[in-house]
Order: C-alpha cells, then sequence, then structure tokens
C-alpha cells in the first residue's frame, strides 16, 4: 500500500551545483504533478505530467527548471545551476485522472 | 491580491475547543480541496468539496458556491490536531481545472 515517495528526502547543494529530486506515484495513477512551497508559503504549481506527457509546465520559474516522465510513472524534477531562492520544499503529487490528489513527503532543497 | 485567502494565519487553542478556519476566494472553481501539513511532514488530503457539506470524525467542512467562501470546522479539539491547514481550490476552466491554487496556510496550535 505505497503511496507518493520521494526521494531524497533532504538535499544541501552549493549554489551553482545541479540536483535532481525524483518522484515515484501510486502505481496506476495517470496524473503527476510537481509543487514548490517556500517557507511559510503555501505551495506553487511548478508543473503537470498526463502519463508521460507534459502538458503544463507553466509554473516552473524559469529554463534552470526541468522536468521529466518518460515512461508514465517515476518522475524526476532537475534543476540546474541551483541559486539560493530556490530552497524551498519540492512537493510530488498523483492522482487517477486529476481529482484528489496524494501528496509525498516532500524533497527540502536547501542551497548554500 | 492572492485568489485564495485564509484566515486567520494563525491560531492558538486550549485542547477541547472548536475551531474555525476560513478561506476565500476570487476565482471559478470546480472543487475545493482542505489539506493538512505537519511540520516536516508530507500534505494529507481531509476533503474535497464541490458543494454542501462533509463531515469525517471531527472535522467538518463547508462550502458556500455563491459566496466563495469556506469553512473547516474542528470539534473538540486536541492537540494532536496541532498543524498548518491549508485550503486549495481547482480551476473550473477546461484548461486549467487540474490546477490547484493554494491559500497560504493557517498554523494551528493546540495547548493541553
Amino acid at each position: 500500500g505505497a503511496g507518493v515517495s520521494q526521494s531524497p528526502r533532504y538535499k544541501v547543494a552549493k549554489r551553482g551545483q545541479d540536483v535532481a529530486l525524483r518522484c515515484d506515484p501510486i502505481s496506476g495513477h495517470v496524473s503527476l504533478f510537481w509543487y514548490q512551497q517556500a517557507l511559510g508559503q503555501g505551495p506553487e504549481f511548478l508543473t503537470y505530467f498526463q502519463n508521460e506527457a507534459q502538458l503544463d509546465k507553466s509554473g516552473l520559474p524559469s529554463d534552470r527548471f526541468f522536468a521529466e516522465r518518460p515512461e508514465g510513472s517515476v518522475s524526476t524534477l532537475k534543476i540546474q545551476r541551483t541559486q539560493q531562492e530556490d530552497s524551498a520544499v519540492y512537493l510530488c503529487a498523483s492522482s487517477r485522472q486529476g481529482n484528489e490528489q496524494f501528496f509525498g513527503p516532500g524533497t527540502r532543497l536547501t542551497v548554500l | 491580491k492572492n485568489e485564495v485567502e485564509q484566515s486567520p494565519q494563525n491560531l492558538t487553542a486550549q485542547e477541547g475547543e472548536f475551531i474555525t478556519i476560513n478561506c476565500s476566494y476570487s476565482v471559478g472553481i470546480s472543487a475545493l480541496h482542505w489539506l493538512q501539513q505537519h511540520p516536516g511532514g508530507g500534505i494529507v488530503s481531509l476533503f474535497m468539496l464541490s458543494s454542501g457539506k462533509k463531515k469525517h470524525g471531527r472535522l467538518i467542512a463547508t462550502i458556500n458556491i455563491q459566496e466563495k467562501h469556506s469553512s473547516l470546522h474542528i470539534t473538540a479539539s486536541h492537540p494532536r490536531d496541532s498543524a498548518v491547514y491549508i485550503c486549495a481550490v481547482r480551476g473550473s476552466s477546461g484548461g486549467s481545472n487540474y490546477k490547484l491554487t493554494f491559500g497560504k496556510g493557517t498554523l494551528l496550535t493546540v495547548n493541553p
């Protein structure tokens, strides 16, 4: 009865490093979402996949952010040349068809 | 002005008190979600509402579509209810009916 899992749970990066954050959605969930949550704020939408297709990437803050879901299951959010303002919790959620979303525990990224 | 406004931002209560958290939104929606987030933890979905009222244990959620307002009530509050409660709305138009827009959250602390 696995839920959504994310790894790593915590990541510390030096400014300028590239990072990759992984999300394993619930098996069979078609929809997958990435959110960014800054300290003391609500989550903000980054991008949305339906199976392997990235249907909406309007929330990605810059071209340093890239997400993929090549086989329609596991997804990776990659941030290139990290900046201090990228420090946040990155949340992944999945759902069957865009209804109730099930959230993972998040990855807390700290950029020094 | 944010599309989703929550009040209060912070709430401290004594064990046993009746709690109300409010959410107002300014856009057309297809559904409203109430979510719970514990410190360092992921997000758990409490309710998904499109009309009326739902109850689960000591939690009650109501929504008034005409007034664009929802409330989350906790009866007989307990210290384990201490968490951040987040309101999120799902857009109604075809192009955005999968996307959640979140409030900033209400930090609830219930003292024994």
